[in-house]
């Protein structure tokens, strides 16, 4: 499978536990946004990140949530001690990188905070 | 100024039917406008995309029209089907910033058989 894989594509929690969510990119594709879906809304953009570094994070809110990249492995989205307002579809979206606009999404992971 | 508005929110077209749904951007430094379309449970999927130096591009049965002075661009699906049922987002980059999404709204697109 050469697409963006995410995974659990399901997650449930309770509140006060930690959410962690997985990213693998496109192969070849070294940049990747975080995206959050809440229901019945459009899609906001959290975090953009390459191999090692967090590029902007302007989407992100300013506690709990935290995103990383590392240089071997899936991207990981971590959500500490979440609320049921984090109860949304969090989707991953890998590209090339400088000089490219297009965006390729995963099939997201729907978090349900209980 | 980073906001994207997209209209109408819900439509519901028959088959056979053109489907029309706009999108207006408010930043001029925007430069890469694409279209996703999402199916209940799935991600979007990117489904044809403009740059400002062009006024229209059409892939098969879907054309976007861009209007750079406006401001707005739409999607066109010709002969649309039952198939085509799916949420529509229209969103807007530019490179400088990372080439983030800036996403619309969505349209919930019904095509009646």
């Amino acid at each position: 499978n050469a697409g963006v894989m995410q995974n659990p594509r399901h997650l449930v929690r309770r509140r006060g536990q930690e959410a962690r969510l997985r990213c693998s990119p496109m192969k070849g594709h070294s940049h990747v946004y975080w995206y959050r879906q809440l229901p019945e809304e459009g899609l906001k953009f959290m975090v953009y990140l390459q191999k090692e570094n967090i590029i902007d994070e302007s989407g992100m809110p300013k506690e709990r949530f935290s995103a990383e990249f590392p240089k071997e492995g899936p991207s990981i989205l971590r959500i500490q001690q979440v609320v049921r307002g984090d109860s949304a579809a969090y989707f991953c979206a890998s590209s090339l990188g400088p000089g490219t606009y297009e965006q390729y999404f995963g099939p997201g992971t729907r978090l349900t905070v209980t | 100024q980073q906001q994207v508005k997209q209209s109408p929110q819900s439509l519901i077209v028959q088959k056979g039917g053109i489907s029309i749904i706009n999108c207006a951007y408010e930043n001029t430094a925007f430069d890469y406008f694409p279209w996703y379309q999402q199916f209940p449970g799935k991600g979007p999927a990117l489904l044809i995309a403009i740059r400002p130096d062009v006024s229209e591009k059409k892939e098969g049965r879907f054309t976007i029209s861009f209007n750079k002075s406006a401001k707005q661009f739409s999607l066109h699906i010709m002969d649309s089907q039952p198939g085509d049922s799916a949420t529509y987002f229209c969103a807007a980059s530019r490179e400088t910033s990372g080439s983030r999404l800036t996403f619309g709204e969505g349209t919930q697109l019904t095509v009646n058989p």
